[in-house]
C-alpha cells in the first residue's frame, strides 16, 4: 500500500527558509513523477512543482510563483522527496502536499496528509 | 498556461439525487501522444484530496461506481448517480495534458440540501 508522510511544516518569517520532506512508503520512489501541491487556508489547490523519474533523468519544473524560490530534490535511498524552500514570502502560507503523479494514469494521484507552513512575522 | 473553469461554484443536492460537475479548459486537453490527462478529486473537509477519475473517466481504484467521468476535448463532466452523506466536500479538475504548469479548476463544493 502506498503511503506519503510530510513533515517539516512550522512557523518562519518572510525572506526565511524551510525544508520539507515527503517520506514514501509502498512503491519505489525513482519509478515515479512526484508533485508537489499547496493549499491557502480556505482555498483551491495550486501545483507547486514536479520531478519526473529516474528514466527522465529526475528533471523538475515548478509553478512561476515558485520558481527561482523553491527546489524539489530526492534521495531514491531513503525513498523520500524533498521541497526546499527559500525567501518565503507571506503568500506562501499553505498546507503543502506531497503527491505521486497525479495526473498521469492507474499509478498516480496518492496524497499525503499535508504540513502547514505558515510564513509570519 | 491552461485555465480550467469549474461549475457550479456550490451545488446542492438531494440525498439519493444526481449531481454534475462542469469542467472546461482552455485549450483542448487532448496531448501529442493521443491520450487526455483530464482528473477529478475529491476533497472531504478536514481531509487531504482523493483521486477519483483520471484520463477522463477511468475510475481510480476503491472509487465507488456512482461517480463516473466524461467528456473530451474542451468539456469534462463529473457525475454522481445517487449522491451520498459521504459525497459532501469539495470537488476539483486538473489538467496534465499540458504543463508546466499543471492546472486545477478552482472547485465545485457539494452539499446536502
Amino acid at each position: 500500500e502506498v503511503h506519503l508522510v510530510e513533515s517539516g511544516g512550522g512557523l518562519v518569517q518572510p525572506g526565511g527558509s524551510l525544508r520539507l520532506s515527503c517520506a514514501a512508503s509502498g512503491f519505489t520512489l525513482s519509478d515515479r513523477y512526484m508533485d508537489w501541491v499547496r493549499q491557502a487556508p480556505g482555498k483551491g489547490l495550486e501545483w507547486v512543482g514536479r520531478t519526473k523519474n529516474k528514466a527522465n533523468s529526475y528533471t523538475t519544473e515548478y509553478a512561476a510563483s515558485v520558481k527561482g524560490r523553491f527546489t524539489i530534490s530526492r534521495d531514491d535511498s531513503e525513498n523520500s522527496l524533498y521541497l526546499q524552500m527559500n525567501s518565503l514570502k507571506t503568500e506562501d502560507t499553505a498546507v503543502y502536499f506531497c503527491a505521486g503523479d497525479i495526473s498521469g494514469g492507474s499509478w498516480g494521484g496518492y496524497w499525503g496528509q499535508g504540513t502547514l507552513v505558515t510564513v509570519s512575522s | 498556461d491552461v485555465v480550467m473553469t469549474q461549475s457550479p461554484l456550490s451545488l446542492p443536492v438531494t440525498l439519493g439525487q444526481p449531481a454534475s460537475i462542469s469542467c472546461r479548459s482552455s485549450q483542448s486537453l487532448v496531448h501529442s501522444n493521443g491520450n487526455t490527462y483530464l482528473s477529478w478529486f475529491q476533497q472531504r473537509p478536514g481531509q487531504s484530496p482523493r483521486r477519483l477519475i483520471y484520463q477522463v473517466s477511468n475510475r481510480d481504484s476503491g472509487v465507488p461506481d456512482r461517480f463516473s467521468g466524461s467528456g473530451s476535448g474542451t468539456d469534462f463532466t463529473l457525475k454522481i448517480s445517487r449522491v451520498e452523506a459521504e459525497d459532501v466536500g469539495v470537488y476539483y479538475c486538473l489538467q496534465g495534458s499540458h504543463w508546466p504548469p499543471l492546472t486545477f479548476g478552482g472547485g465545485t463544493k457539494v452539499e446536502i440540501k
